[in-house]
């Protein structure tokens, strides 16, 4: 089953422009990933928080994680036309073993030029 | 260094017929998984292996089969594809849990 559920599930906004999209997931947790898909290829982390971290930054990228609430957000700040792609949060869930990395749904972002 | 190699990158299968998809890997990583993406589903874990030897099963297994003889290679069976089966599938590798997944460029794959 889904961990974790992406909102909104697509988002159009304007060059320039900040995008926030959501995550919500489901059991504990020991980090949350977020990942960008570009139309028709393979995914590309982008950052990873783990649980006992509230914030992290990455250039443009900053990621939020409040696991009282199970939930994250991604703000990707100056948005530019080739941050068009799909975004996707993932999770290692906490206690399992093996590698089952799981994913949500996505947020597919278009910024127009 | 290559990364994660997926072939072949496109696929048709009439419905019955087995196949391999082929994933490669040289950054030495002791995970490997395979995900198929749906529309609206995301990604769905399939098969992954913690080692060479060692495989389990994920979220949606079944008509899929694996095996991990060498560190570098993963290959799935499709063992007699399924109009179901249509779908891009990625495999990943990643150095141990908790830590980012390196993604191919996906083999999509269509059952007639």
């Amino acid at each position: 089953s889904q961990q974790g559920e992406e909102d909104p599930q697509a988002l159009s906004i304007q060059e320039g422009e900040n995008a926030t999209m959501n995550c919500s997931y489901k059991t504990s947790i020991n980090n949350l990933q977020w990942y960008r898909q570009n139309s028709g290829r393979g995914l590309v982390h982008l950052i990873l928080i783990r649980s006992n971290e509230r914030e992290k930054h990455s250039g443009r990228l900053r990621v939020t994680l409040d696991t009282s609430k199970k939930s994250s957000s991604l703000l990707i700040t100056a948005s530019r036309a080739a941050d068009t792609a799909s975004y996707f949060c993932a999770t290692d869930r906490a206690g399992s073993s093996g590698d089952k990395l799981t994913f949500g749904t996505g947020t597919r972002l278009a910024v127009r030029p | 260094n290559a990364g994660v190699t997926q072939t072949p990158k496109f696929q048709v299968l009439k419905t019955g017929q087995s196949m391999t998809l082929q994933c490669a890997q040289d950054m030495n990583h002791e995970y490997m998984s395979w995900y198929r993406q749906d529309p609206g589903m995301g990604l769905r874990l399939i098969h992954y292996s913690v080692g060479a030897g060692i495989t389990d099963q994920g979220e949606v297994p079944n008509g899929y089969n694996v095996s991990r003889s060498t560190t570098e290679d993963f290959p799935l069976r499709l063992l007699s594809a399924a109009p179901s089966q249509t779908s891009v599938y990625f495999c990943a590798s990643r150095r141990r849990e908790n830590t980012e997944a390196f993604f191919g460029q996906g083999t999509r794959l269509t059952v007639v």
